[in-house]
């Protein structure tokens, strides 16, 4: 199977800590992508890192790519309440001539205020 | 707001009903795709659809029905569907591989909730 796994599953922190939210996967890909999903709404791409990248910055997000060991991670640094979601991580693929994305189970981050 | 409009929100439809859902989005993207997601589960990929083409089907069972009328648009047509297909349907685009040659992300609507008696 393609799909990613991430750990952990559920992370429950108090306002203003940091979330770190693990990835890992098991074929080659083209880009590793972050979506955070608020319950019963659609995905909203948070951020894209490419094969060849290794960390990548935006806002309060840092993430990082090793792809010799096929994972990675999300940080979400001095977290608010109004993180509280799901987070998927998502690798890229190409096939038939199209991009394709597989999912991870995702980890359901809770931020307590 | 999304970018990515779904409707309907939700469906409720018998075994032997047809219905379709649609979804729908003005930002240029030439690429569209279909997902279904089961509770506390991932979404998974059903078709893509790449210059108003069908490129992918992941091997997805003949009563949905996939169609792109024009780049703007994408329905998913149900027929004869079973209780285990309830689950929240999924639209997204973006611009698409083969155009940019780059990866693009992907954009989501809020999904149609369907419930299957």
């Amino acid at each position: 199977s393609q799909q990613g796994e991430e750990d952990p599953q559920a992370l429950s922190i108090q306002e203003g800590e940091n979330a770190t939210m693990n990835c890992s996967y098991k074929t080659s890909i083209n880009n590793l992508q972050w979506y955070r999903q608020n319950s019963g709404r659609g995905l909203v791409h948070l951020i894209l890192i490419r094969s060849n990248e290794r960390e990548k910055h935006s806002g309060r997000l840092r993430v990082t790519l090793d792809t010799s060991k096929k994972s990675s991670s999300l940080l979400i640094t001095a977290s608010r309440a109004a993180d509280t979601a799901s987070y998927f991580c998502a690798t890229g693929f190409t096939q038939g001539g199209s991009e394709k994305l597989v999912f991870g189970k995702g980890t359901k981050l809770t931020v307590n205020p | 707001d999304t970018e990515v409009t779904q409707t309907p929100k939700h469906l409720v439809m018998g075994m032997t009903n047809k219905k379709s859902l649609k979804c729908e989005q003005h930002m240029g993207h030439r690429a569209m795709y279909w997902y279904k997601q089961k509770a506390k589960k991932p979404p998974e990929l059903m078709f893509v659809y790449s210059y108003e083409k069908l490129s992918i089907n992941e091997s997805v069972p003949s009563r949905f029905s996939p169609e792109c009328p024009n780049s703007s648009l994408l329905n998913l047509h149900l027929h004869a569907l079973q209780p285990e297909d309830s689950a929240l349907y999924l639209c997204a685009s973006s611009q698409g591989l083969l155009r940019s040659g780059v990866n693009q992300p992907q954009h989501f609507g809020d999904g149609t909730r369907l419930s299957i008696l």
